[in-house]
């Protein structure tokens, strides 16, 4: 079946912009997560939706940041004024229950100038 | 805090052999560890899962195995193969909330033929 999938691949955009980086989990999937990948950082869990719970935001850097799950589904992250220290890859990802794996998408490469 | 660490961060060994990677966390209370691999641009692909309970988990010429009382996983590749080459992630999902991950930086290996 169809993995995780993520738009754009590639995001190149100015110092003050705001972008949305969007994420289709796999169907049936209940949680879905997003992490940030920077360089000399490693990956960094930014947010999490579990079904209809109200997300864990524990992660996000600032409150730049933000992200919405309509309907059990699709996932949209946004970056309010970007800052060239947002430039990383976002990746998604999801799983079926607690203790599943977690499916990773290929990633939103976000470049700020 | 869950602190996770790789060594070595780099590897470059001849094809054939057999190596193993390191990976530590400093909170042992975890549910499970996850080794995964990535691809230079490419997501993020799920190798094994070690659930709390089990010590060890196999898959063709990966051997993946977990002492969570001292906070430690090693991953043996056998018989190295250039495809091998990639970035190894360890990642644990501990008690902090939402069963996120929690990511090494990484060993980045690579096999030459």
């Amino acid at each position: 079946g169809a993995g995780v999938s993520q738009s754009p691949s590639n995001k190149v955009t100015e110092k003050g912009k705001d972008v949305e980086l969007r994420c289709d989990p796999i169907s049936g999937h209940t949680a879905l997560y997003w992490y940030r990948q920077s360089l000399g950082q490693g990956l960094e869990f930014l947010i999490y939706f579990q079904g209809n719970s109200a997300p864990d935001k524990s992660g996000l850097p600032s409150d730049r940041f933000s992200a919405e799950r309509t309907g059990g589904s699709v996932s949209t992250l946004t970056i309010q004024r970007t800052q060239q220290e947002d430039s990383a890859v976002y990746l998604c990802a999801s799983r079926w229950t607690s203790f599943d794996t977690q499916y990773f998408g290929p990633g939103t490469r976000l470049t700020v100038l | 805090k869950q602190e996770v660490t790789q060594i070595p961060a780099a590897l470059s060994v001849p094809e054939g052999e057999n190596l193993v990677l390191n990976c530590s966390f400093t909170d042992s209370a975890i549910y499970n560890l996850q080794w995964f691999r990535q691809d230079p641009g490419k997501g993020l692909t799920s190798l094994l899962l070690i659930q709390s309970s089990q010590r060890e988990q196999t898959s063709g010429r990966l051997n993946a195995s977990l002492d969570k009382s001292s906070g430690r996983s090693t991953l043996y590749i056998a018989a190295s193969q250039p495809g091998d080459s990639a970035t190894y992630l360890c990642a644990v999902i501990g008690s902090n909330s939402g069963y996120a991950l929690n990511f090494g930086k990484g060993t980045s290996l690579l096999v030459t033929p």
